[in-house]
């Protein structure tokens, strides 16, 4: 079946600086999105991707679906303590409503 | 409601006991979907559902989980004789219209431990 692999699996930065994670398949996807989830909840929604190269910015946050489809990355700038989470990208195949998690990544600031 | 609640937050199980989960969508979303997330945050998909009609049961360990989502009555998840390896988050998570365009709201789970 298809698999995303997301990396890093961790992330240990200081307050202030860039955070960069991505995530590949071998499959091509339709739909790339990136989520966030905070301990004891579900996950939530940052960005959506709909075309290949298209990239789009929430706030600090910028993301970008690959040319190829088979890849998405996820940009942070200027970390802030209520980014500590975990990341996790999610794509949607053609045809399929469910969607393919990756591994996550786990973020954490240093003060 | 502007959220999907899932009930109950927590629950604990012997081994072989039944437990049953529950899920009210967004109201107005006809999509809905169970996740099963394990220890590593492995997400794994268990079911989806297009209204009441189940619409891809292909991640659904059959001989013991069940769903249903029959009208006017909150979504639910049903494990016959819960086993250890069913210790997980069970997500639940709802969406208006096409997923791939607008992806998924997710309830903050239920935490199912087998004991």
């Amino acid at each position: 079946g298809q698999q995303l692999n997301q990396s890093p699996q961790s992330m240990f930065i200081q307050e202030g600086e860039d955070v960069s994670m991505n995530c590949t398949s071998s499959s091509i996807f339709n739909t790339w999105l990136w989520y966030k989830q905070d301990p004891g909840e579900g996950p939530v929604l940052l960005i959506a991707l709909y075309k290949a190269g298209e990239l789009t910015s929430n706030g600090r946050l910028t993301a970008q679906f690959g040319i190829t489809r088979k890849d998405s990355f996820l940009n942070i700038s200027a970390s802030i303590p209520s980014d500590v989470g975990i990341y996790f990208c999610a794509g949607a195949i053609q045809g399929a409503q469910k969607l393919v998690f990756g591994q996550g990544t786990r973020l954490t600031i240093n003060p | 409601g502007e959220e999907v609640a899932q009930t109950p937050k927590h629950l604990v199980r012997g081994e072989g006991q039944k437990a049953k989960l529950y899920c009210a969508p967004i109201k107005g979303h006809s999509y809905v979907f169970w996740y099963q997330q394990v220890l590593k945050n492995e997400f794994k998909f268990l079911i989806s559902f297009q209204n009441e009609n189940v619409f891809d049961e292909t991640g659904m360990p059959k001989e013991r989980f069940s769903a249903k989502c029959l009208p006017n009555s909150p979504c639910s998840l049903e494990i016959q004789a819960t086993k250890l390896e069913d210790s997980a988050v069970y997500f639940c998570a709802s969406s208006q219209r096409d997923p791939q365009r607008v992806g998924y709201t997710f309830g903050s789970g239920t935490r199912l431990t087998v004991v």
